[in-house]
């Protein structure tokens, strides 16, 4: 089975900490995704990632970076943080090529106070 | 630019009683590419479905089927005789067919089905 897993389920900051969210992938996949989700707005994608060390820009990446060192990693970065990245963070792998089904991780609960 | 509209928010049903999920899409591509997805309260979406353009064939899986209309640009998800096992929110999600491209997802629809 593929397996994502997130570094944490629950995480609390306060404003203007540097947080670092960590995503690990076991099955080898090329792609790798962040998203967050908020009641009402869906899955936004924020950076996704086709190979280590490249990036790519989603829908709303203001206020966060990633980095991908590893192939099996790929980790997401709000430098300063703010109340209002509290949210549903999900990270997501995939094969590369046309249309691979995605598998999900468990995702984390971030709460910015 | 390519959408996914998934109109209901939220839907309660009683348990045994069927549901359909709609899904509309947007896209310019002829070839593309269309996913459902189920999200448990546990958090981690699981991945349903995934059906290419020229397959307008409906699905069927257990309780589960899909019915891809292109006419309509529509993708609905039908549960026949729910269970509480099926509350959870779906998504609905389009991929390009050309290139390595992230999948977009529509807002979801959040079921719940009631003992």
């Amino acid at each position: 089975d593929v397996k994502v897993t997130q570094s944490s389920r629950y995480l609390v900051k306060r404003t203007g900490e540097k947080v670092f969210l960590e995503c690990v992938q076991d099955m080898d996949h090329e792609n790798m995704f962040w998203y967050r989700q908020d009641p009402g707005l869906g899955l936004r994608l924020i950076y996704f990632s086709y190979d280590v060390k490249m990036k790519e820009k989603g829908d709303i990446p203001e206020g966060y970076s990633v980095s991908r060192e590893k192939k099996e990693r790929f980790s997401l970065i709000l430098e300063s943080a703010s109340t209002n990245q509290t949210s549903m963070y999900l990270c997501a792998s995939s094969l590369m090529g046309v249309a691979y089904e995605q598998y999900f991780g468990p995702g984390t609960r971030l709460t910015v106070t | 630019a390519q959408k996914v509209t998934q109109a209901q928010t939220e839907i309660s049903v009683v348990e045994k009683e069927d549901v359909t999920l709609d899904c509309v899409y947007e896209t310019r591509d002829t070839t593309y590419y269309l996913f459902w997805y189920k999200q448990p309260p546990s958090g981690e979406l699981v991945f349903l479905i995934r059906r290419n353009s020229f397959d307008e064939q409906n699905e069927i899986s257990g309780r589960y089927s899909w019915n891809f209309q292109k006419s309509t640009s529509s993708f609905n998800f039908t549960i026949t005789a729910s269970q509480v096992v099926d509350s959870a929110v779906y998504f609905c999600a389009l991929s390009e067919a050309l290139g390595n491209t992230p999948l977009v997802f529509g807002k979801g629809t959040r079921l719940s089905v009631i003992a």
